[in-house]
């Protein structure tokens, strides 16, 4: 089993639809979260963190953390078709020198 | 910034062949990560650097690939001989002591076909 777990999709929805992505993860180590947008033949690039458990809002974006379930939702509000991507999560703590995990990723289509 | 820089973007190359990617990563950056990208396996941690050293390096797939970082402002992923199970999208990323925990940058990746 992954140490962290992400259904790959695609995820397909209208144009200004929530999109609801999320991952599990299994080290409750894990105290930093991210979530990373991959365009096609592009690098991944960080859309928002968090640390700890709670909400974080940043425009039409939502990430949440729930550690105590071991679960990080992102939201996705009023999506447009340049939504369109593969979502990535990724989490690490102090003690792992900085190194990151990555979900395998979720692809979202939205379709206008 | 212009950001991570990696070279070459795409590369094909014979199976048997010698290939080097090359990376630049961002300024006063201190490390240094390389990562492989397959549909199967996802974004796997190659190896990364602190200051210049290689700090785990346990990702590497076998004695055919090899990195280093010469200095703080270039390294390579080398791979000798090359199969066709090594094509993949190969991606640098960087980011600094203190804002590690928050994110790295990543690179435009270099696309390897090995035929």
């Amino acid at each position: 089993q992954k140490e962290v777990e992400q259904d790959p999709g695609p995820l397909s929805v209208p144009e200004g639809a929530i999109v609801s992505l999320n991952c599990t993860y299994s080290n409750s180590a894990f105290q930093y979260f991210m979530w990373y947008r991959q365009y096609s033949r592009k690098g991944p690039e960080l859309l928002m963190y968090t640390y700890s458990s709670g909400n974080k809002e940043d425009g039409r974006f939502t990430a949440q953390v729930d550690k105590s379930s071991k679960y990080i939702s992102l939201f996705i509000r009023d999506s447009q078709p340049s939504d369109s991507a593969t979502y990535l999560c990724a989490m690490s703590f102090k003690a792992a020198g900085n190194k990151l995990t990555f979900g395998g990723g979720t692809r979202v289509l939205v379709k206008p | 910034d212009a950001g991570v820089i990696q070279s070459p973007r795409h590369e094909v190359t014979e199976m048997g062949q010698e290939v080097t990617l090359r990376c630049k990563p961002i300024s006063g950056h201190d490390y240094l990560f390389w990562y492989r990208q397959t549909m199967m396996r996802g974004l796997e941690l190659l190896i990364y650097f602190n200051n210049n050293v290689p700090i785990d390096d346990s990702g590497m797939p076998e004695d055919r690939f090899s990195a280093k970082m010469p200095n703080a402002s270039f390294s390579t992923l080398k791979i000798q001989p090359s199969e066709p199970r090594d094509s993949a999208v190969y991606f640098c990323a960087s980011t600094g002591t203190a804002i590690a925990n928050y994110g790295y940058t990543f690179g435009s990746g270099t696309r390897l076909t090995v035929v």
